[in-house]
């Protein structure tokens, strides 16, 4: 049981929109930055989104982030069968163990 | 470039050992927060460790604690996992992530790590 809660999947035909939440809590989410990472099948994760909302270089700007409370979004617009990957949200947990969390992971299809 | 890349998975015994190694270049390691993340297969990602710039403060998730050892050596540009008392559910891929400070930038390409008899 992951700490911050996923969809497991989800899915939208090509050109459509779709959105991925991230559910955590205060000790996590509520207070910390929030990202995202793409895993393609057999790849290692690659960095989408940091500071809730930031790109880094590279990544379009189809993908978008947000935070509000202890919730955060994943935004892909413009969806592409290159899109098909499995997503995941992660954060700090700021509890005893001061440890990093991730999310339990959401597969995106593109039908 | 960054690169990170893992090495040292193996097929080990249960209450065997290992260490993984993660060789990085394209940036000053030295000024860099790291990160071992883990993936069992057909599983999500969970964290596993992480160590400060310069090796003074470390951090494990309690299925590693005692177990575990994360290190560094900045004068080889290295990041490694000493892995004791390797369990059947410790089988996974183990990626090595840079720390950007909020959040993991840039990631190897995993080593797997198989513990069975």
């Amino acid at each position: 049981q992951s700490v911050l809660t996923q969809p497991p999947s989800v899915s939208a035909a090509p050109g459509q929109k779709v959105t991925i939440s991230c559910s955590g809590s205060s000790s996590n989410i509520g207070n910390n930055y929030v990202s995202w990472y793409q895993q393609l099948p057999g790849t290692a994760p690659k960095l989408l989104i940091y500071d809730n909302n930031k790109r880094p270089s590279g990544i379009p700007d189809r993908f978008s982030g947000s935070k509000s409370g202890t919730s955060a979004t994943l935004g892909i617009t413009g969806l592409q069968t290159g899109d098909e990957a499995e997503y995941y949200c992660g954060t700090w947990d700021s509890s005893l163990s001061a440890n990093w969390v991730f999310g339990g992971g959401t597969k995106l299809t593109v039908l | 470039e960054v690169q990170l890349v893992e090495s040292g998975g193996a097929l080990v015994q249960p209450g065997g050992s290992l260490r993984l190694s993660c060789a990085a270049s394209g940036f000053t390691f030295s000024s860099y927060w790291m990160h071992w993340v883990r993936q069992a297969p057909g599983k999500g990602l969970v964290w596993v460790s992480r160590i400060n710039s310069d090796g003074t403060s470390t951090r494990y998730a309690d299925s590693v604690k005692g177990r575990f050892t994360i290190s560094r050596d900045n004068a080889k540009n290295t990041l490694y996992l000493q892995m004791n008392s390797l369990r059947a559910d410790d089988t996974a891929v183990y990626y090595c992530a840079r720390d950007m400070g909020i959040a993991m930038d840039y990631w190897g390409q995993g080593t797997l790590v198989t513990v069975s008899s």
